[in-house]
């Protein structure tokens, strides 16, 4: 069974750092790419970045470009999201989805969501 | 960037009624390269609809996708409580971008 495992609820102070995380299993790991998405309270679905696990290659979204990173370590099949510098703005739900390399931006598996909250 | 415009951005029907959603995007979209996603409440968003009409593993018949170019429409033929949710399309032809939403709401 296909199944993407995120990290638990967050509540970090404006300027704090973070790195959420992304385990799946169910299938092989390098094979599919990870895609991280934003939905801000009561919003839609943002697409931040996504990478290859196979070879770490990334693309991040205009939108995220420098405020975001997107990383992952092969050998334990999980991907991260991190932020050096967190704002308040930065509060929201972040899904991690699953996509074939062949059709990057389709979603076929998603994550639970890890619920992240700035306040100070 | 595709612009894709939902509507309507509600819409509210009795069990059994059958619910029609529009996605038109601001150019076409390659390959019919369209998807549709449910979010329930409290979820996160589930594949439903992807090449424009074709369900997903393990997706009720009842639910169904059309369209080319520009336009594009999902049905609930017989709506279900259990379908209240949020419905986004998405397209993935050209980098990818998704609406933003119509909510299903159950009478």
């Amino acid at each position: 069974e296909v199944q993407l495992v995120q990290s638990g609820a967050e509540v970090k102070k404006p300027g704090e750092s973070l790195r959420i995380s992304c385990k799946v299993s169910g299938y092989s790991f390098t094979n599919y790419w990870i895609t991280w998405v934003r939905q801000m309270p009561g919003k839609g679905l943002e697409w931040m970045a996504r990478i290859d696990p196979s070879d770490s290659y990334t693309h991040y979204s205009p939108s995220f470009q420098g405020h975001v990173t997107i990383s992952t370590d092969k050998s334990i099949d999980t991907a991260y999201l991190q932020w050096n510098s967190l704002k308040a703005s930065d509060t929201a739900m972040y899904y991690c989805a699953r996509s074939d390399e062949t059709l990057i931006g389709l979603f076929d598996y998603w994550g639970q969501g890890t619920l992240v909250t700035v306040s100070s | 960037e595709i612009v894709l415009t939902q509507s309507p951005g509600t819409l509210s029907l009795s069990p059994g009624e059958r619910a029609t959603l529009s996605c038109r995007a601001s150019q076409s979209v390659s390959g019919s390269h369209l998807a549709w996603y449910q979010q329930k409440p409290g979820q996160a968003p589930r594949l439903l609809i992807y090449g424009a009409s074709s369900r997903a593993t393990g997706i009720p018949d009842r639910f169904s996708g059309s369209g080319s170019g520009t336009d594009f429409t999902l049905t609930i033929s017989r709506l279900e409580p259990e379908d209240l949710a949020v419905y986004y399309c998405q397209q993935y032809g050209s980098s990818q971008t998704f609406g933003h939403g119509t909510k299903v709401e159950i009478k």
